[in-house]
């Protein structure tokens, strides 16, 4: 059975940092580009970032509105996918999804989601 | 960017109705699209991609046609399990970007 399971949400002062996991089973991960998505409260879904697989170098991309703050890295040995949010700001308050990009197919797994609230 | 439009916003539906669901991208994007699902509380659930390829499992009342930079998702006959949001998605270039989604309730 195929999961991907976040961690590490939370409430976060704006400024703050925080860090998310995303353990992945059930799939062949070291050979999958793992991406990041977020929805805000009552809104659509936002395209975070992405980390490919070590055959295409870990090569990351992030939305504008995160580039310089989020940084996505990988532990093909434990099966996770991180997604460090560095200067949270109070619109980066949403649900984050990991969720696996199947080449050509689109996001077929993802994560429950785990909710970040950055606030004061 | 390209920027993703979906009409209508909301749609309001009978159990056994023909729903259809229009996407627009700002650009062609080829075939290389997909439509998800997503009920409150949920994680999106990928029901078609490349424009019209039914993923594995998905029920086939629904189906999805289009290239270029227009697409539709239509389901044949509404079942009460469909009630939910519905939101393409292109993953032709960087950023991947969605449309704003459209609400399916019932009438």
């Amino acid at each position: 059975e195929v999961q991907l399971v976040e961690s590490g949400g939370g409430l976060v002062q704006p400024g703050g940092s925080l860090k998310l996991s995303c353990a992945a089973s059930g799939f062949t991960f070291s050979g999958s580009a793992m991406h990041w998505v977020r929805q805000a409260s009552g809104k659509g879904l936002e395209w975070v970032g992405r980390i490919r697989s070590k055959a295409n170098s870990y090569a990351t991309a992030y939305a504008a509105s995160v580039k310089g703050r989020f940084t996505i890295s990988r532990d093909d040995s434990k099966n996770t996918a991180y997604l460090q949010m560095n200067s949270l700001k109070t619109e980066d308050t949403a649900v984050y999804y990991c969720t696996r990009l199947k080449t050509g197919y689109g996001y077929d797994y993802w994560g429950q989601g785990t909710l970040v609230t950055v606030s004061s | 960017d390209i920027q993703m439009t979906q009409s209508p916003s909301t749609l309001s539906a009978s159990v056994g109705d023909r729903v259809t669901i229009t996407c627009r991208a700002s650009q062609s994007i080829s075939s290389w699209l997909a439509w998800y699902q997503q009920k409150p509380g949920k994680a999106p659930k990928l029901l078609i991609y490349k424009a019209s390829s039914l993923e594995s499992g998905v029920p086939s009342r629904f189906s999805g046609s289009g290239s270029g930079t227009e697409f539709t998702l239509t389901i044949s006959s509404l079942q009460p399990d469909d009630f939910a949001t519905y939101y393409c998605q292109q993953y032709n270039s960087y950023p991947f970007t969605f449309g704003p989604g459209t609400k399916v309730d019932i009438k």
